[in-house]
């Protein structure tokens, strides 16, 4: 079955400079949810979209930002990078009308700022 | 606000049963998800239960739920070696799409043969 994809796999940038990550959700999900977990940690929630309009809003900076497109893709922008935004992001999706919106995860993108 | 707690280190022998805590603090939360994450990788949507089941089996796996208390256990049956992996506990406050997911900070089971 086709899961949700997310590209790149791995980015390294240096401070102060901008990042893209990708994500591309399960056929036919209309929901992408966007979390970021620190080594150690759990996954925190930054961000979701609904039928490409903004559902939820976590702890995400305000040096980030993310939309979904008409595909239902979604991109998360990233600008300004700080050392403590290495992390690994996960996107996950989720599909309209399943209970109860079970959310399926991507691979993640490993991002390393040096 | 919300807030989900787990055991940080969970280690059996192989064959055994594990059973893996979490409590949670949000009482209108309607479903709750139990997530596997193995090194590296992404998280495995396992399993999950609607708040108004006491018990859900799938195979190797039964959730309990005790509501009154806010207390999820994972039971894994004949733990395997390939059970080793971080698991987490996540609840969602509503049931409606695009809420977050409230993870716990995980509990690393370690299985032995």
């Amino acid at each position: 079955a086709a899961g949700v994809i997310q590209s790149p796999r791995h980015l390294i940038k240096e401070k102060r400079e901008t990042a893209t990550l990708k994500c591309y959700p399960i056929p036919r999900h209309d929901t992408v949810y966007w979390y970021q977990q620190g080594p150690g940690q759990d996954p925190q929630f930054l961000i979701s979209f609904y039928e490409k309009m903004q559902s939820d809003k976590g702890s995400i900076p305000d040096r980030f930002s993310a939309q979904q497109f008409s595909d239902y893709h979604s991109e998360l922008n990233m600008s300004s990078l700080e050392l403590g935004d290495s992390a690994l992001y996960f996107c996950a999706s989720s599909g309209y009308g399943t209970r109860p919106y079970e959310q399926y995860f991507g691979p993640g993108t490993r991002l390393t700022v040096t | 606000g919300e807030d989900v707690e787990q055991s940080l280190f969970l280690s059996v022998r192989e064959g055994d049963s594990s059973v893996i805590n979490c409590t949670y603090t949000d009482s209108s939360s309607t479903y709750l998800y139990w997530y596997k994450q193995e090194p590296g990788a992404g998280l495995q949507l396992l399993t999950y239960i609607f708040s108004n089941m006491d018990m859900k089996q799938d195979q190797r796996l039964t959730v309990l739920l005790n509501k009154k208390d806010k207390h999820l256990s994972l039971r894994i049956a004949d733990t395997q070696t390939g059970d080793s992996a971080i698991y987490f506990c996540a609840e969602s406050p509503l049931n409606q799409a695009g809420t977050a997911l409230i993870f716990g900070k995980g509990t690393t089971l370690s299985v032995s043969s």
